[in-house]
């Protein structure tokens, strides 16, 4: 079985662009998260749904930032318009539980950089 | 919140020799640890994880063990190998069920 994939892998962007990131859950799981992941700050949970409806988006640095799950399987994470400070790694992680105390499975990660 | 502090941040052992990665938590709530080995260029991997009502769990060279009074919890990984080289990251979860991941461990096996 196909574990979480995400799309684009690497992007590069100039500052002010908007760019969004994608992520399609493990099949059969229900609870999506997305993180960042910087050397400064290490891993960071930004937003996380359960069964398509966001639960807490708490780590979400400002509104620049925004996260859907139009469906079961898939997600965007949106960043309008991006920052330098935005560069980092974004990865998502998908469950089957019904909030996030159980395992949570990364995909490969999207490396944002924003010039 | 929770707080979850890892120790050592680099961590160079001989191809052979035992590796052993501590870590600490605030919120006695908490009640799934699990460690992650990330990779290169990877997402974290799931590697071995435990819940509080188990003291000790073991998977071939890599076991965890758990003391919920004294909040802390490590990985031991024996034999170790070259492969073994990477971040691995501990994780409690807090009062809302939510990861609080550790700051990393880098560890190097040299052959």
């Amino acid at each position: 079985d196909a574990g979480v994939i995400q799309s684009p892998r690497h992007e590069v962007t100039e500052m002010g662009q908007e760019v969004t990131l994608r992520c399609k859950l493990i099949s059969g799981h229900n609870s999506l998260f997305w993180y960042r992941q910087t050397m400064m700050r290490g891993l960071e949970l930004l937003i996380y749904f359960n069964n398509n409806v966001p639960i807490d988006d708490s780590g979400m640095p400002e509104d620049r930032f925004s996260a859907k799950m139009p469906n079961a399987s898939f997600s965007t994470l949106k960043i309008q318009p991006s920052e330098p400070r935005d560069s980092a790694v974004y990865f998502c992680a998908s469950s089957s539980s019904t909030g996030g105390t159980d395992t949570q499975y990364f995909g490969p990660g999207t490396r944002l950089t924003v010039l | 919140g929770e707080n979850v502090e890892q120790h050592p941040s680099t961590l160079s052992v001989q191809e052979g020799d035992s590796a052993v990665i501590k870590c600490t938590y605030s919120d006695s709530a908490s009640n799934y640890f699990p460690w992650y080995k990330q990779e290169l260029g990877k997402g974290p991997q799931l590697i071995i994880d435990i819940r509080s009502n188990v003291g000790e769990k073991k998977d071939q060279r890599i076991a965890v063990t758990l003391n919920k009074t004294a909040k802390h919890f490590s990985l031991h990984i024996t034999e170790t190998q070259p492969e073994d080289s990477a971040v691995y990251f501990c994780a409690a979860t807090d009062s809302w069920g939510k990861f609080q991941f550790g700051a990393g461990t880098q560890v190097v096996v040299t052959p």
